[in-house]
């Protein structure tokens, strides 16, 4: 049981340019997030999904686009990468029932760096 | 608003000290509250979590945290400090009426002084 699987571990982008960080997810979870991670500005939510073919935006969307076109794939793309979005990216996941319900696991991060 | 707020951004404790890591939230229907841990280059991993039952809520490695409804706060305790609970502690809290986020503090890391 993998659970959440985040690729790329790093990456080093140039400015302008665009990449797409990978998540999946093995737990048949419906709910899915994207936070990144800036010191000392703890976890910020990016985008979130409660289901195949539905996302909304959280509390810091811009510069960033995601898709759920399947219960375990959630891609975050990055387009027109700028300074700004260097950090460490986690991608979430959680059940919405039982004892697994409200219980985020996450994935081990991606760390972006634009230069 | 609903929010959480960490005091104390860098906590630094002896071996074998008491550890108290501080969470207060602001909300105004009832919270659902979690504590996370991250060492380090690693993602978070649930402590323990408060959905409605028991106030006193026991975790993992020792850690254990009260729900204080009349002081709106959840911290973070374990009797006596071990080497490797040297890490990152990040209080998070997600609501009833909006079930789909989660908002976190700005993470308190705690120092182990042998």
């Amino acid at each position: 049981n993998a659970g959440v699987t985040q690729t790329p571990k790093f990456r080093i982008l140039k400015i302008g340019q665009s990449m797409t960080l990978q998540c999946a997810q093995d737990m048949n979870h419906n709910y899915m997030y994207w936070y990144r991670q800036d010191p000392g500005m703890g976890l910020k939510l990016i985008y979130y999904s409660v289901g195949a073919g539905i996302t909304d935006k959280g509390e810091v969307p811009n510069g960033y686009n995601v898709s759920r076109s399947t219960t375990e794939d959630f891609p975050l793309r990055l387009e027109l990468a700028a300074p700004s979005q260097t950090s460490v990216y986690f991608c979430a996941s959680r059940g919405d029932r039982g004892s697994g319900a409200n219980v985020l696991t996450f994935g081990a991060g991606s760390r972006l760096t634009v230069l | 608003a609903q929010s959480v707020t960490q005091l104390g951004s860098h906590v630094s404790v002896s071996e074998g000290a008491l550890v108290l890591l501080r969470c207060n939230y602001s909300s105004s229907v009832p919270p659902y509250l979690f504590w996370y841990v991250q060492y380090p280059n690693q993602g978070l991993q649930l402590l323990l979590k408060y959905t409605s039952a028991a106030t006193l809520v026991k975790g993992i490695n020792g850690f254990e945290a009260e729900f204080k409804k009349s002081e709106t706060s959840f911290h973070l305790t374990k009797p006596s400090a071990h080497m490797s609970d040297a890490a990152e502690y990040f209080c998070a809290v997600s609501f009833s009426n909006t079930g789909n986020q989660f908002y976190f503090g700005t993470g308190t890391s705690l120092t182990v002084i042998p």
